[in-house]
């Protein structure tokens, strides 16, 4: 199963409104990070919280980590037509027995920005 | 700098046929990795590369799957035979100086196997 579960799966707002994605995950984590992907294009990284951090910002994003509830959320303020896209949360995890570790993706929220 | 290139964008091929996908990782990064994304199973690690060394190719699917990077400029994702439940977009990131910070995506190749 993937280690980041991202909720929800879609979300569906008016521009101008703030937009909220969740992210769980199972194990211990050095860091977490967010990335979006529009529709047919790669993915692109927004920002990055290590395990000692809570809360952090960029623009109008917004991140916080609650390491105790394993948790993380995603904060778009004033949402615009042009968020619309697919976001990810990824945490390092090691998959296989003597294996590395890696980044993990979940599988998404697709967040549409209705104007 | 031109970000990861990959190539080609879309491949369409019959089962059997053998498919080749290529990445040009950012000049200086140390690390590339191949993923596969699909609606089904999402974002899936197949291997990845420190200085031109497969280091974890756990994620590769069978051995139909093979991977080189002869070069700090140049990787390919080779699949042969290839069969139609290997049809999904094929990413390519690279990374600089450790392989669990901030990735870089090309756009991926996207295959269609009939």
């Amino acid at each position: 199963s993937q280690q980041g579960e991202e909720d929800p799966q879609a979300l569906s707002i008016q521009e101008g409104e703030n937009a909220t994605m969740n992210c769980s995950y199972k194990t211990s984590i050095n860091n977490l990070q967010w990335y979006r992907q529009n529709s047919g294009r790669g993915l692109v990284h927004l920002i990055l919280i290590r395990s000692n951090e809570r809360e952090k910002h960029s623009g109008r994003l917004r991140v916080t980590l609650d390491t105790s509830k394993k948790s993380s959320s995603l904060l778009i303020t004033a949402s615009r037509a042009a968020d619309t896209a697919s976001y990810f949360c990824a945490t390092v995890r090691v998959l296989t027995q003597g294996g590395s570790e890696k980044l993990v993706f979940g599988k998404g929220t697709k967040l549409t920005v209705n104007p | 700098d031109a970000g990861v290139i990959q190539s080609p964008r879309h491949e369409v091929t019959e089962m059997g046929q053998e498919v080749t996908l290529r990445c040009k990782p950012i000049s200086g990064h140390d690390y590339l990795f191949w993923y596969r994304q699909t609606m089904m199973r999402g974002l899936e690690l197949l291997i990845y590369f420190n200085n031109n060394v497969p280091i974890d190719d756990s994620g590769m699917p069978e051995d139909r799957f093979s991977a080189k990077m002869p070069n700090a400029s140049f990787s390919t994702l080779k699949i042969q035979p290839s069969e139609p439940r290997d049809s999904a977009v094929y990413f390519c990131a690279s990374s600089f100086f450790r392989n669990t910070g901030e990735l870089f995506f090309g756009e991926g190749s996207r295959l269609t196997v009939l």
